[in-house]
């Protein structure tokens, strides 16, 4: 199975910041990295596909990088409504698997 | 508008079963894989298994293979997942997803979830 780690598990951050979360996978999975971002009690929201294209309808404050085996997504100027948590998943090979997740909490 | 909407959650003793399923709405259903994720409490997301949109491909996380079925009703536009010999490491939340295509394995729509409670 191709392990996810995610970088760092939380962080804290003002309005305004710009943030980035690292996800590493185990083994290359070319460019099927996906970024996702799950408020409380809600289910997740694609934000990022195949590494770096932004899904329909998501802010262009969010952007993704990265092939091979090391990725970034990056949120500029960070709202108040960006507050959450963020899950990478690999979609190169089954079984999928997530990031342990990375929490970007209010400063 | 895509719509997706699990049911048939619920509190079960270990040992015990349950079926999900969730209808589906607004999409041509046979074109789209189809998936179930889980979300322990306070925990990260976890894969469950996958259905192609022919139903002729399944797969399954290995800690839930042998124990979870994945199947699909093209008629009905539902996908189901029963669950049997249900462990204390099953509860969770269940959500079903809308893969990006019959194979993209990334998923571009969520249904609300579904609590499962395994516990005696």
């Amino acid at each position: 199975d191709i392990q996810m780690t995610q970088s760092p598990s939380s962080l804290s951050a003002s309005v305004g910041d710009r943030v980035t979360i690292t996800c590493r996978a185990s083994q290359s999975i070319s460019s099927y990295l996906n970024w996702y971002q799950q408020k409380p009690g809600k289910a997740p929201k694609l934000l990022i596909y195949i590494a770096s294209a932004l899904q329909r309808g998501v802010s262009s404050r969010f952007s993704g990088s990265g092939s091979g085996t090391d990725f970034t997504l990056t949120i500029t100027s960070l709202q108040p409504e960006d507050f959450a948590t963020y899950y990478c998943q690999q979609s190169f090979s089954t079984p999928l698997t997530f990031g342990g997740g990375t929490k970007v909490e209010i400063k | 508008e895509v719509r997706l909407l699990e049911s048939g959650g619920g509190s079960v003793q270990p040992g015990g079963s349950l079926r999900l399923t969730c209808a589906t709405s607004g999409f041509t259903f046979t074109n789209f894989a189809m998936g179930w994720v889980r979300q322990a409490p306070g925990k990260g997301l976890e894969w469950v298994s996958g259905v192609s949109g022919s139903a002729s491909t399944t797969s399954y996380a290995e800690s839930v293979k042998g124990r979870f079925t994945i199947s699909r009703d093209n008629s009905q536009n539902t996908v189901s997942l029963q669950m049997n010999t249900l462990r204390a490491e099953d509860t969770a939340v269940y959500y079903c997803a809308k893969d990006a295509g019959d194979s993209g394995n990334y998923f571009t729509y969520w249904g609300q979830g579904i609590q499962v409670t395994v516990s005696s």
